[in-house]
């Protein structure tokens, strides 16, 4: 079975500029988290979806979005881009719901955004 | 609030001998905790997990884990260390209760010297 698949994998941006990053998880998974990870921060729960819905939404501000379509794949966009949004993007799924609590996630291998 | 702690940012070990990588944990519930490794410029891997049960753990790659509920913590152990086990390691919690979000520690660098 095909891992969690994240597109693209390097990203070049000037601040002000907005961007879209993509992620397709296991297939059958109906759960994508989104995290930022940065060396200052560690890794930073950004949001999750689940059928078509964000069930989560960590701290971060309003320019940081995403969606989720009815095949599980899930899109994040940062608009506005600043700095400081440099930072390797991890998706991760699972079968079932954060809310579940119990389910394992598998990521995938990241979206490296360097933002000029 | 829920928090993991990862009081060691870095551990040296010889290959062919033991290691640990230490957490801790803060819950108001039952924990469900959680370990992954990552190497370089890749994501992260799922090693073991702990939700109920045996408190002793067993993962993937010869990885154990230890639940100890009267010291809140969940230390990654492995009988023989190998030098590719060199990498970032993560402990985490799975928040059940403000918001079912996964908290991550900061990580745990391990260096395993041939």
């Amino acid at each position: 079975k095909a891992g969690v698949t994240q597109t693209p994998r390097y990203l070049i941006k000037t601040r002000g500029q907005q961007v879209t990053l993509s992620c397709s998880p296991i297939s059958g998974h109906r759960s994508v988290s989104w995290y930022q990870q940065t060396p200052g921060q560690g890794l930073q729960f950004l949001f999750e979806y689940f059928s078509e819905t964000q069930r989560n939404k960590g701290n971060f501000p309003g320019r940081f979005s995403g969606r989720q379509f009815s095949n599980s794949r899930s899109e994040m966009n940062v608009s506005t881009l600043e700095l400081g949004d440099s930072a390797l993007y991890l998706c991760a799924s699972s079968l079932k719901s954060g809310e579940v609590g119990t389910d394992t996630q598998y990521f995938g291998p990241g979206t490296r955004l360097t933002v000029l | 609030a829920q928090s993991v702690a990862q009081p060691e940012d870095q551990v040296n070990v010889a290959e062919g001998n033991p290691l640990t990588v230490k957490c801790t944990y803060s819950v108001s519930g039952n924990p469900y905790l959680f370990w992954y490794v990552q190497y370089p410029n890749r994501g992260l891997q799922f090693l073991l997990k702990y939700i109920t049960g045996d408190n002793l753990v067993k993962g993937s790659y010869g990885f154990e884990a230890e639940f100890n509920k009267s010291q809140t913590s969940f230390h990654l152990k492995k009988p023989s260390a190998l030098v590719s086990d060199s990498a970032l390691y993560f402990c985490a919690v799975r928040d059940i209760t403000g918001g079912f979000k996964t908290i991550f520690g900061a990580g745990t660098r391990l260096f395993v010297k041939a």
